[in-house]
């Protein structure tokens, strides 16, 4: 049982560039969350969504994007990339109607923009 | 009013001590409040969660304290062993909403053998 899956797991590009964190996960868990963390700052939400084709914007938007096509994937892109976007970005899951109201991280992908 | 403020920043403790760590909140709508622990190069895990109606919640060796009228709560680690050396993050959220969690800036326990 794989759970969450995301790629890569660390990427350095450039300044200007455009960039795709992907996040997969095999439980079919209705919410998914992307975080970027920051010391200093802790985690904070990026964007998240309650279902395929439904996303809303989190704490910190500005500069992402994202897209779920299907339930299972949760891309988020970086349209042109700032050195202040480096980060580790962390995806994140909810299952819908769960009593436990937990949430179930990936591994990360480090993010450096030189 | 949506932040979660988490002291201390960074934490040292004997191995056999209590590692404390405190959260304070402002919005009175939260209703959930749970703590993860992450270790080096993985992503966060719940380590333990509790609700308003509750003041304490134990499990093992982990406690958390919630004093509602302070907007207050608290982390214990009794018996510290160094195989709790992580970075804890509290959080806070509204169930009845979208189940978005507004974090801590997470303190640095370091445990001592």
């Amino acid at each position: 049982d794989a759970g969450i899956t995301q790629s890569p797991r660390y990427k350095i590009t450039e300044t200007g560039r455009q960039v795709t964190l992907m996040c997969h996960q095999t439980w079919s868990h209705s919410y998914m969350f992307w975080y970027r963390q920051d010391l200093g700052h802790g985690l904070r939400l990026i964007y998240y969504s309650a279902a395929a084709d439904i996303t809303d914007k989190g704490e910190v938007p500005d500069g992402y994007v994202v897209s779920r096509s299907k339930t299972e994937n949760f891309p988020l892109t970086l349209e042109s990339a700032t050195r202040s976007q480096t980060s580790v970005y962390f995806c994140a899951t909810r299952l819908a109607g769960s009593s436990s109201y937990e949430q179930y991280f990936g591994p990360g992908t480090r993010l450096t923009v030189t | 009013q949506q932040q979660v403020k988490q002291s201390p920043q960074s934490l040292i403790v004997q191995k056999g001590g209590i590692s404390i760590i405190n959260c304070a909140y402002e919005n009175t709508a939260f209703d959930y409040f749970p703590w993860y622990q992450q270790f080096p190069g993985k992503g966060p895990a719940l380590l333990i969660a509790i609700r308003p109606d509750v003041s304490e919640k134990k499990e093992g060796r982990f406690t958390i304290s919630f004093n509602k009228s302070a907007k207050q709560f608290s982390l214990h680690i009794m018996d510290s062993q160094p195989g709790d050396s992580a970075t804890y993050f509290c959080a806070a959220s509204i169930t009845s909403g979208t189940y978005k969690y507004i974090f801590g800036t997470g303190t640095r326990l370091k445990v001592l053998a």
